[in-house]
């Protein structure tokens, strides 16, 4: 079954700090892998998009790795700000689908100042 | 980036009537179009995809008649969900890609928080 398992399902941290957020999927066959960030009552804005062949991608404050081998991936913010508090989702693409997306559930970021 | 314009972004209705809700490419050709619905605190989920000028494939579980979906242009699809009950109270939510295949963005819409009495 494809399936896409993020982690923390929330995460509180302070202004200024770092975080990782965790991505696993089960997904095949695998075209790409998305990270989107989406505030409270908003559509998703699309972060970093990643392909088989590629291990990390930085978005400014924002780095995606991506291990196509384990099939996990990760997304790192640096010196957090109070506007990157939203809920930040996964989303892995099928290869030959007709943009088929399996969406993970999200992880839901605070930071506090 | 490419801009997706979704309308209304917000919508009360009473049951039994009828609500549509628009999803615009506004810089680009827009060949497929996707609607998702996403309850509080899930991830969003897939409705159906249209593509422009033919009939939309809808997910299982998802009533065709009851959401009605037209892709008349490359820039333009309406979700019309009709005879609405509270349980169609959500956030509804457009993506659309210039192609359909292969690594393109796909660009989503802000959303429309649909809210039925």
């Amino acid at each position: 079954k494809n399936q896409v398992e993020q982690s923390p399902q929330s995460l509180i941290i302070l202004e200024g700090k770092n975080c990782t957020l965790q991505c696993n999927y089960t997904v095949s066959p695998f075209s790409n892998l998305r990270w989107y960030k989406q505030d409270t009552g908003r559509g998703p804005v699309s972060l970093t998009i990643m392909t088989f062949s590629e291990n990390t991608k930085s978005n400014g404050r924002y780095t995606a790795t991506l291990d196509a081998d384990t099939k996990q991936s990760s997304l790192h913010i640096t010196a957090s700000q109070l506007s990157d508090s939203a809920s930040y989702i996964c989303v892995v693409s099928i290869r030959g689908s007709q943009g088929n997306l399996i969406f993970g559930k999200g992880t839901k970021l605070s930071v506090k100042p | 980036g490419a801009v997706v314009s979704q309308h209304p972004s917000w919508v009360i209705c009473k049951s039994g009537t009828s609500v549509k809700i628009e999803c615009r490419s506004l810089d680009f050709q827009a060949t497929t179009m996707f609607w998702y619905r996403q309850f509080p605190k899930q991830s969003l989920m897939l409705m159906a995809t249209s593509n422009e000028g033919s009939k939309a494939t809808y997910e299982q579980g998802v009533e065709k008649d009851k959401f009605l979906i037209n892709h008349a242009s490359l820039t333009l699809s309406t979700l019309t969900v009709t005879s609405a009950h509270p349980e169609d109270s959500s956030f509804y939510i457009c993506s659309a890609r210039q192609m359909a295949f292969m690594n393109t963005e796909a660009f989503f819409g802000q959303g429309t928080r649909l809210t039925v009495v």
